[in-house]
C-alpha cells in the first residue's frame, strides 16, 4: 500500500509569516511529486510540482524535495489570509496509473 | 479555469433515483479520473481510464458506473445509491497515465452530491 501522510493539522500562521508545509511518503519508486491548494468547498488546484532533488521556486512558494529521506515539502513565504485552504501532497510512480493523495494539511493564516 | 468541466455541479436525489454525473476536458488529455472526497477524508480514487479503456477500479460498489465514450469525456452513472454515497465527485484528467515525469492531473469543479 502506498501512502502519503501530512500533518492534518490545523497549521496556524500570522500574515506576513513563512508557512511549512510537509509530506512522506513510503514508496521509493515514487517519481513526481505535486502540491494542490483546495479551498473549502472547492476542487484541488495545482500549485507546483518537482521531480528533481532541491528546491524550486515559484513565486512565493518554494517546493523542496528529498527522496533519500522520502520528504517533500512546500513553502508558503509572505503569507497572506488568502492562503488559508488545504494543501494536498500527491505523488506518483514511474510507469503507475494513479496518483496517490495524502489527507491534506489545514492552514490558516491570520490577519 | 483548468479546461475540466463537470455537471452538474450540485445533485439531490433520491436512494431510487438513477442519474448521471459529467465530465469533459478540453485539454487533449488522454487518462480520465473519477475521484470520491467525504468530508474530513482523504480523496478516495474510484476509476481510471486510458484512451477509454477502464484501467483501475478500486473495489467501487456496482451502483456506480463509469463510461468513457471517448478521451474527452467521461460519465459516472448513479443508481440505487446510499445516504453514506453523498460527498464532492471530481473528475480530473492527465496526459498520460500518471506514470510519466512531470504530468500533471487537473480537477473539476466537481458535483455535490446529496443522497436522501
Amino acid at each position: 500500500q502506498k501512502e502519503v501522510e501530512q500533518n492534518s493539522g490545523p497549521l496556524s500562521v500570522p500574515e506576513g509569516a513563512i508557512a511549512s508545509l510537509n509530506c512522506t511518503y513510503s514508496d521509493r519508486g515514487s517519481q513526481s511529486f505535486f502540491w494542490y491548494r483546495q479551498y473549502s468547498g472547492k476542487s484541488p488546484e495545482l500549485i507546483m510540482f518537482i521531480y528533481s532533488n532541491g528546491d524550486k521556486e515559484d513565486g512565493r512558494f518554494t517546493a523542496q524535495l528529498n527522496k533519500a529521506s522520502q520528504y517533500v515539502s512546500l513553502l508558503i513565504r509572505d503569507s497572506q489570509p488568502s492562503d488559508s485552504a488545504t494543501y494536498l501532497c500527491a505523488v506518483n510512480e514511474a510507469g503507475g496509473n494513479q496518483f496517490y493523495f495524502g489527507t491534506g494539511t489545514s492552514l490558516t493564516v491570520i490577519p | 479555469e483548468t479546461g475540466v468541466t463537470q455537471t452538474p455541479r450540485h445533485l439531490v436525489m433520491g436512494m431510487t433515483n438513477k442519474k448521471s454525473l459529467k465530465c469533459e476536458q478540453h485539454l487533449g488529455h488522454n487518462a480520465m479520473y473519477w475521484y470520491k472526497q467525504s468530508a474530513k477524508k482523504p480523496l478516495e480514487l474510484m476509476f481510471v481510464y486510458s484512451l477509454e479503456e477502464r484501467v483501475e477500479n478500486n473495489s467501487v460498489p456496482s451502483r456506480f458506473s463509469p463510461e468513457c465514450p471517448n478521451s474527452s469525456h467521461l460519465f459516472l452513472h448513479l443508481h440505487t445509491l446510499q445516504p453514506e454515497d453523498s460527498a464532492l465527485y471530481l473528475c480530473a484528467s492527465s496526459r498520460t497515465l500518471a506514470g510519466i515525469l512531470g504530468d500533471t492531473q487537473y480537477f473539476g469543479p466537481g458535483t455535490r452530491l446529496t443522497v436522501l
